[in-house]
């Protein structure tokens, strides 16, 4: 099993659908958990971070943790055509999150207008 | 600021030849990270620094050196180019190891044939 699983899509909604995106992960260390959005021929940039578990609301954004289901979701509420882009879950153990973060592979998104 | 800064956007190889991947960063930061990212594989970390004169290998090190003299400059080396490395290079750079968040540049599209 791989350490993170991330469906790749690609995902396609119309404007002002909810987005939900998803991963699931296997080791019980992981404690800490972000989302990157990657638009296209750019590098990514960090959304939302969360530590252990629990909700993190950020405008649109919501990042749900569930520890116990090993389970990490994103919503995009009235999602945009702005974000269409690839949705990378990313988590770590360790504090020293740069050195030792795992990525997922990414979902990639459509919204259309 | 002009945050993480990659040089070349492309470039296209010959099996066996070298190159060098430049990164530079404005913003002071500490920590600085070299990932590949191929379709489908996620981003796997290549090499990381924690401060000028300081490396150490990630994930997936072989065929690739590293070196860092400055806090602004950390370059990658392709000493004997294989088709393997056909990938996008992202560098990014970090205030810190801890809740930092990472911030990339646009990525170097390289293919080896």
């Amino acid at each position: 099993q791989k350490e993170v699983e991330q469906d790749p899509g690609p995902l396609s909604v119309p404007e002002g659908a909810i987005v939900s995106l998803n991963c699931t992960y296997s080791n019980s260390a992981f404690q800490y958990f972000m989302w990157y959005r990657q638009y296209s021929r750019k590098g990514p940039e960090l959304l939302m971070y969360t530590y252990s578990s629990g909700n993190k609301e950020d405008g649109r954004f919501t990042a749900q943790v569930d520890k116990s289901s090993k389970y990490i979701s994103l919503f995009i509420r009235d999602s945009q055509p702005s974000d269409s882009a690839t949705y990378l879950c990313a988590m770590s153990a360790l504090r020293q999150a740069g050195t030792a973060l795992i990525f997922g592979k990414g979902t990639t998104l459509s919204v259309s207008s | 600021n002009a945050g993480v800064t990659q040089t070349p956007k492309f470039r296209i190889l010959k099996i066996g030849q070298s190159m060098t991947l430049q990164c530079t960063q404005d913003m002071n930061h500490n920590y600085m990270y070299w990932y590949r990212q191929d379709p489908g594989m996620g981003l796997k970390l290549i090499y990381y620094s924690v401060g000028a004169g300081i490396t150490d290998k990630g994930e997936v090190p072989n065929g690739y050196n590293v070196s860092r003299s400055t806090t602004e400059d950390f370059p990658l080396r392709l000493e004997l180019a294989a088709p393997s490395q056909t990938s996008v290079y992202f560098c990014a750079s970090s205030l810190d190891s801890g809740h930092s968040p990472l911030h990339f540049g646009n990525g170097t599209r390289l293919t080896v044939t």
